[in-house]
């Protein structure tokens, strides 16, 4: 089974409309992280969340840690064009400690 | 703002040739990375490296890897005998300390071709 699996595996949002990627571990989480590549690109730090139900926002996207469901969700609001791309969520997890195990990712078009 | 560069950022090579992939971490980062991405396939993590040692390595890294910090500054991965299967983009990644929940900053990838 997968350790981190991540919901949708793409979706398609026209611009303006808003977005939620969700990424679930099946292992108790300490450290979750937020990426986005463009296709054959590098991973573009957004966010980390740590231990705890934490929250945060960065302009237009906003990422939340729930540590009891061990799942954290990213929320894009009024999505732009520059949004798009592929969204990959990675894990620090109870027996990977100071390597990072990553979800499939989610692609996200965003239409006119 | 500081950032993880990598080189070269493509290589194609003939299978059973060496390639060494290059990495300059953000200067004031101790623990260093390698992870890799088949196409279509999750970023996988392959070694991790502190102090002149590595760290942690996943059954991945077998002994057709190797990994070096040279200098104050390189930190390069290198595979004695591609294989077909070697294909795929290589990312070097670095952090300020390799603590719990510290965050991983990654270079742009090298894609390495093996034909």
């Amino acid at each position: 089974s997968q350790e981190l699996e991540q919901s949708p595996q793409s979706l398609i949002v026209q611009e303006g409309k808003n977005l939620t990627i969700n990424c679930t571990s099946s292992k108790t989480l300490y450290g979750l992280y937020w990426y986005k590549q463009k296709y054959g690109e590098g991973l573009i730090f957004l966010m980390m969340l740590q231990k705890g139900g934490e929250e945060k926002s960065h302009e237009k996207i906003t990422a939340k840690l729930d540590e009891k469901k061990q799942q954290s969700s990213l929320h894009i609001t009024a999505s732009q064009p520059s949004h798009a791309g592929i969204y990959l969520c990675g894990a620090d997890m109870t027996d990977s400690w100071g390597k990072l195990q990553f979800g499939a990712g989610t692609q996200v078009v965003v239409t006119p | 703002e500081p950032e993880v560069t990598q080189t070269p950022s493509h290589q194609v090579t003939q299978m059973g040739q060496e390639v060494i992939l290059r990495c300059v971490p953000i200067s004031n980062h101790l623990y260093f990375y390698w992870y890799r991405q088949i196409l279509g396939q999750k970023v996988e993590f392959l070694v991790s490296f502190y102090n002149n040692e590595i760290s942690e390595k996943s059954e991945i890294f077998d002994d057709q890897f190797s990994v070096e910090r040279p200098d104050g500054s390189n930190f390069t991965l290198k595979i004695r005998s591609t294989k077909l299967e070697d294909s795929a983009m290589y990312f070097c990644a670095s952090s300020e300390s390799g603590g719990r929940a510290e965050t991983q900053y990654f270079g742009p990838g090298t894609r390495l071709l093996v034909l």
